[in-house]
C-alpha cells in the first residue's frame, strides 16, 4: 500500500541558508501534519492542513512556513537556519481532519535535516 | 493545556517477560489518548487508541492499554515480549478540536535475550 513520501530523506545545510521539505500523502488523504523531533526528544507539533487551509498551528517558529498545495503535497520551508532546527521533520496525513482522526494519521519515514 | 508523563526512559526486560510502560495525561477537558512505536529509524506507528467506550483497549502486535480516569493514566502492556519489540515506545494525548498530538518524551523497551 501506498504510504506517505517524504523527501529528501536526509538534508544538510550551514547556518542561515534555506531549506525545503517536501511531503506527499496517501493518495485520497486530504490533511497533512508537520512534526519536528530533536534529537532523543519526543515529536512536537508544527501545523497542519486540511484541504489546502491551515487547520491547526503549534510550535512552529516564525522562521518556518509551510503550504499545501492543489495536488495536496506539502512543503514546509525554514529560513535562516540554525543549529537547534537540526532534527527528524516528520509528515503524516489522513482522510478528514480533527483529533479523532488526526490521530489515525500515518506518519511518512522523516527528514533528518542537520544543520552545519 | 494537556501533558504527558512517562514515567521511565528506559524499560529493560527479558523475552517472554511481561511488560508494562507507564503513561499519565494531565488535561483540563476530555482527551483522546494513544501510544505510537518507532523503531530505529522510522517513522511513528500506531499501537493503539483510546476514544470511547471500552476502558480497555487492544492494539496491535499483541499490546493492550487501560484507560484509568481517575489516575489519569494510559498504561500499555503485553503479557510477553519479544526481541522484535525493541523500540521506541510514545504516549500521546489530543484534546478535542486540536488537529496536533502532545507526545510523552518516550521509553525506550529494551529487550534481553
Amino acid at each position: 500500500a501506498a504510504g506517505v513520501i517524504q523527501s529528501p530523506r536526509h538534508l544538510i545545510k550551514e547556518k542561515r541558508e534555506t531549506a525545503t521539505l517536501k511531503c506527499y500523502p496517501i493518495p485520497r488523504h486530504d490533511t497533512v501534519y508537520w512534526y519536528q523531533q530533536g534529537p532523543g526528544q519526543d515529536p512536537q507539533f508544527l501545523i497542519s492542513f486540511y484541504e489546502k487551509m491551515q487547520s491547526d498551528k503549534g510550535s512552529i517558529p516564525d522562521r518556518f512556513s509551510a503550504q499545501q498545495f492543489s495536488d495536496y503535497h506539502s512543503e514546509l520551508n525554514m529560513s535562516s537556519l540554525e543549529l537547534g532546527d537540526s532534527a527528524l521533520y516528520f509528515c503524516a496525513s489522513s482522510s478528514g481532519t480533527g483529533p479523532v482522526r488526526g490521530a489515525e494519521a500515518f506518519f511518512g519515514q522523516g527528514t533528518r535535516l542537520t544543520v552545519v | 493545556a494537556q501533558s504527558v508523563t512517562q514515567l521511565d526512559s528506559q524499560v529493560p526486560v527479558f523475552e517472554e517477560a511481561p511488560v508494562e510502560l507507564r503513561c499519565n495525561y494531565s488535561s483540563s477537558v476530555s482527551v483522546y489518548l494513544f501510544w505510537y512505536v518507532q523503531y530505529p529509524n522510522q517513522g511513528l506507528q500506531l499501537l493503539l487508541k483510546y476514544l470511547s467506550g471500552s476502558t480497555l483497549v487492544k492494539g496491535i502486535n499483541g499490546f493492550e492499554a487501560e484507560f484509568n480516569k481517575s489516575q489519569t493514566s494510559f498504561h500499555l502492556r503485553k503479557p510477553s515480549v519479544h526481541i522484535s519489540d525493541t523500540a521506541e515506545y510514545f504516549c500521546a494525548v489530543s484534546e478535542g478540536g486540536a488537529d496536533g498530538l502532545t507526545f510523552g518524551k518516550g521509553t525506550h523497551l529494551i529487550i534481553q535475550p
